[in-house]
Order: C-alpha cells, then sequence, then structure tokens
C-alpha cells in the first residue's frame, strides 16, 4: 500500500507568490495534518482536517489555509509569501483526529518549499 | 503554551557506544512519540508511549514515560552507523487536544564507523 504522498516535493517561489501544496493519505486514513518544518527546527503543527472539517488550527497567520476534498486528500495553500515561509511542510494521516490512547501520525516525505 | 525541549541537540559517537537522548516538558501530555527522520525524508514513527513510568524496548532502543507524563527519554546501546539521524520527540495533548502533536527541536545523532 502507498504511504502518504506529497507533491511536489521541491519548489522554488519568489516574495509575494501564493503556492499551493498538495497530499494523499494513506488508503482508509480520514484525517490529514500539515506540519511545518524549518531547517534546524521540529516540525510545527499547522492544521488538522477530519471529515473535510477543520478541526485544529496552530499559531499560523491566515495567508496559510488548507482544505480537504472528499476523498480525504488535502491541499495546503500559502499566499503572499515571505522569506520566512521557506520550509520544509509535512502532510501526515490518521485513521482519526482523536484516539482513545494516541492519535498516530504517518508522514510523508515533504515538499520543500524556497521562498527568494 | 505546550513545549517540549531536547537535549542534547547535536550528539557525534562512535560505533558501539552507547546513548541517551532526553525530553522535558512542564506540561503533561496523553501520550509521548519518538520519530526519527532522515534527510529528506518525513518522521517515521518508531514508538508511543502512553502510561506514566512506561518502559518500551524496540531491540537495542529503550523509550521510557516519566511517571508524571511531562518527560522522555530514549537510550540507544551499542549504537552502529545506521542510526544516525534526527531524533524528534512529540507529545500529544490531553483530553480534545491530543489532536495536535508538539514535536521538540530533535537530536542530531551521528554514529561513527
Amino acid at each position: 500500500d502507498a504511504g502518504v504522498t506529497q507533491s511536489p516535493t521541491h519548489l522554488i517561489k519568489t516574495r509575494g507568490q501564493q503556492v499551493t501544496l498538495r497530499c494523499s493519505p494513506i488508503s482508509g486514513h480520514k484525517s490529514v495534518s500539515w506540519y511545518q518544518q524549518v531547517l534546524g527546527q521540529g516540525p510545527q503543527f499547522i492544521f488538522q482536517y477530519y471529515e473535510k472539517e477543520e478541526r485544529g488550527r496552530g499559531n499560523f497567520p491566515d495567508r496559510f489555509s488548507a482544505r480537504q476534498f472528499p476523498n480525504y486528500s488535502s491541499e495546503l495553500n500559502v499566499n503572499a509569501l515571505l522569506l520566512g515561509d521557506s520550509a520544509l511542510y509535512l502532510c501526515a494521516s490518521s485513521l482519526a483526529p482523536r484516539g482513545s490512547g494516541a492519535n498516530v501520525l504517518t508522514f510523508g516525505a515533504g515538499s520543500r518549499l524556497t521562498v527568494l | 503554551t505546550q513545549l517540549l525541549e531536547q537535549s542534547p541537540q547535536f550528539l557525534s559517537i562512535q560505533e558501539g557506544e552507547n546513548l541517551t537522548v532526553y525530553c522535558n516538558s512542564s506540561s503533561v501530555f496523553s501520550s509521548l512519540q519518538w520519530y526519527r527522520q532522515e534527510p529528506g525524508e518525513g518522521p517515521v514513527l518508531l514508538v508511543t508511549v502512553v502510561t506514566g513510568g512506561e518502559v518500551k524496548k524496540l531491540k537495542r532502543l529503550t523509550f521510557q514515560f516519566g511517571d508524571a507524563r511531562k518527560d522522555s527519554s530514549l537510550h540507544i546501546t551499542a549504537a552502529q552507523p545506521g542510526d544516525t539521524g534526527l531524533y524528534l520527540c512529540a507529545g500529544a495533548g490531553l483530553g480534545g487536544s491530543n489532536y495536535k502533536l508538539t514535536f521538540g527541536k530533535g537530536t542530531l545523532l551521528t554514529v561513527n564507523p
């Protein structure tokens, strides 16, 4: 079975541009989360979506938005790009947003965004 | 705001040595997960610990969750070059906030042959 797939793997944008990143979860997983990982840091939570609804949002500006489609795939959009948005954007899928014990995430390989 | 402090940030050792990585917080977590991330890849889950005081072993790796569920440690015995990578701890919040993982900054481990 395919794992979490993300596209594109690498992209370069200039300041002020907009970017859309895509994620396909593991088959059967209904929850998708997005994380931003700046070089030298751990991933930071951006969004979680479950059944096409936003279930959680991290401390990111409104320039960041996301959505989930009926097939549970997801897109992350970032408008008015800043140099500081350069990072690895990770998508993770899970069976459900809340588990009785732990929310086990499976991460994709990420989309490396460089803003010049 | 929940924070996780990982130490050390960098660790370079020789093959065969033992090491311990620490993950500490002032907050209580419902569970704590350890991931390993290699360059160009996403984090890969190693283990999840849920119960305070829990100890889990994965071959040469031993994971422990603190009694108060605020801290955790990862101990590697007889490290091998294949253990090289970025080790991340991540805590899940309590109750309705357990959908979100709070990650530490990571420990970059290099095991030299």
